[in-house]
C-alpha cells in the first residue's frame, strides 16, 4: 500500500485479556518501530526491527509486551494480561535507509 | 543523551498572523531534527527535517525551521496561520545506531490553536 497501515484502529479489552496489534509497513522498508503515546503525551519508543531482527527492545515497559516481525515485513505487538495503564495509542512507523520515519494512524487501546 | 524541550505547551494565534513554536535540543553530536504534526484522530505527519545540510529548512504547508547550533534551537515558524494549522506539533530528535536509521525522541508537544 501507499502508507503504513495498522489494525485494528480501536481495541477495547478487559483487564487481564491479551491483545495483538498489527502493523503493515511501507513495502520495502527495512526498519520498523513501535511507539506508545499516552493521552496528552508525545510518543515514546518501544522497540525497533531491522528486517526480522529485533535490534532494540529497551522501551518495552514490561515482559508482558512482546513484538515480532518474523518475515521482515508485517509486525505484531502483543500485550499479555492487559492492565489499565496500558491504555494508549500504539503507533507503528517504518523507514528505508534515511532518517525519515513514516507513521501509521495508530491503534487506540482502551483497557477497562 | 539526546532530548528536546518544547517551551510552550499551548500557543494561540489569530488567522493570518505569524506562528512561532519553540524547541530546544540537547545532543552530544550533530543531530537530525524533525517537526511532526498530529491532527485530531490522525497519524503523525512529517512537516520537515534537518540533517546537517542547509540550516534553514523548508517544509510542507508553508512551515519552515531554522537550526541554530549556538542556541541549540530548532524553532518552527510560518508567516501566516491558517485555520487548518490547528493541531499538535512535536519537535523530535533522532538517536542513531551507527549508520542505520534510528529511534525518535519526541518532545511533549505544542498544541496550536488558530482563532478566526
Amino acid at each position: 500500500g501507499a502508507g503504513v497501515s495498522q489494525s485494528p484502529r480501536y481495541k477495547v479489552a478487559k483487564r487481564g485479556q491479551d491483545v495483538a496489534l498489527r502493523c503493515d509497513p511501507i513495502s520495502g522498508h527495512v526498519s520498523l518501530f513501535w511507539y506508545q503515546q499516552a493521552l496528552g503525551q508525545g510518543p515514546e519508543f518501544l522497540t525497533y526491527f531491522q528486517n526480522e531482527a529485533q535490534l532494540d527492545k529497551s522501551g518495552l515497559p514490561s515482559d508482558r509486551f512482546f513484538a515480532e516481525r518474523p518475515e521482515g515485513s508485517v509486525s505484531t505487538l502483543k500485550i499479555q494480561r492487559t492492565q489499565q495503564e496500558d491504555s494508549a495509542v500504539y503507533l507503528c512507523a517504518s523507514s528505508s535507509t534515511t532518517d525519515t520515519q513514516y507513521f501509521g494512524p495508530g491503534t487506540r487501546l482502551t483497557v477497562l | 543523551a539526546q532530548s528536546v524541550t518544547q517551551l510552550d505547551s499551548h500557543v494561540s494565534v489569530s488567522e493570518g498572523t505569524p506562528v512561532l513554536l519553540r524547541c530546544n535540543y540537547s545532543s552530544s553530536y550533530s543531530p537530525s531534527l524533525f517537526w511532526y504534526v498530529q491532527h485530531p484522530n490522525k497519524g503523525l505527519q512529517l512537516l520537515l527535517k534537518y540533517t546537517s545540510a542547509a540550516t534553514l529548512v523548508k517544509g510542507i504547508n508553508g512551515f519552515e525551521a531554522e537550526f541554530k547550533k549556538s542556541e541549540t534551537s530548532f524553532h518552527l515558524t510560518k508567516p501566516s496561520a491558517h485555520m487548518s494549522d490547528a493541531a499538535e506539533y512535536f519537535c523530535v530528535v533522532s538517536l542513531r545506531y551507527g549508520g542505520a536509521t534510528n529511534k525518535l525522541i519526541f518532545g511533549t508537544g505544542t498544541l496550536l490553536a488558530v482563532q478566526p
